[in-house]
């Protein structure tokens, strides 16, 4: 059954640095997403992209963030600059239908 | 704004049926779905409400009235691999993404 992948599965990273989160979305889907979850809190939607470029943001994903599709396959989100609070699982999901989520990045700041 | 709750914790035994509540305030979504997470893990797609009714797959059953702007998730013959966080989540009118209720932990006991 194809599935949506992610990597890394765990990042650290110090405050102010830049990560790069991948994702590699299931072949035949056209809509791809981001959500992030706060240890113990909702999964909460950061951006959707669709015909390469974003459909939709929501408040959290300021200029700290960007999405990027750079190839066929692939699917990013960069964080600048990094900051505590930015600690969370990230989520990518696609979707041709329903939203299928991939295994998630645990990003942590220090 | 959309706003969805559930009760933060159910508990229940092996074999039991356990119904767990979403109440809603959405000015209008296509649907309700309802989606299993379990700790560490990955938000996984149960069932979905686009009309009035219930829903049955396998195990669960998902419901919603529109009307009462409320809906559930019933698991039957529960068995421990169901002790998980469950999400009901809508996807508002004109828009691709999802929006998360609270989430409700079941804990199923032998």
């Amino acid at each position: 059954e194809p599935e949506v992948t992610q990597t890394p599965s765990h990042q650290v990273t110090q405050m102010g640095q830049e990560v790069i989160l991948r994702c590699v979305p299931i072949s035949n889907h056209l809509y791809f997403y981001w959500y992030r979850q706060i240890l113990g809190q909702k999964v909460e939607f950061l951006v959707s992209f669709y015909n390469n470029e974003i459909s939709e943001k929501s408040e959290i994903f300021d200029d700290q963030f960007s999405v990027e599709r750079p190839d066929g396959s692939n699917f990013t989100l960069k964080i600048r600059s990094t900051k505590l609070e930015d600690s969370a699982m990230y989520f990518c999901a696609s979707s041709s239908g329903e939203q299928y989520f991939g295994p998630g990045t645990r990003l942590t700041v220090t | 704004g959309q706003s969805l709750e559930q009760p933060s914790e159910v508990t229940a035994v092996e074999g039991a049926i356990v119904q767990i509540n979403c109440t809603y305030q959405t000015s209008g979504f296509y649907g309700l779905s309802w989606y299993q997470q379990h700790d560490g893990g990955a938000p996984t797609f149960l069932s979905y409400n686009a009309l009035d009714g219930l829903e049955e797959t396998g195990r669960f059953s998902s419901f919603l009235s529109r009307s009462d702007s409320y809906g559930y998730l019933l698991l039957q013959e529960l068995q421990m691999k169901d002790s998980a966080s469950y999400f009901c989540a809508v996807r508002p009118l004109v828009t691709d993404k999802l929006i998360f209720g609270t989430g409700t932990r079941l804990q199923v006991f032998p």
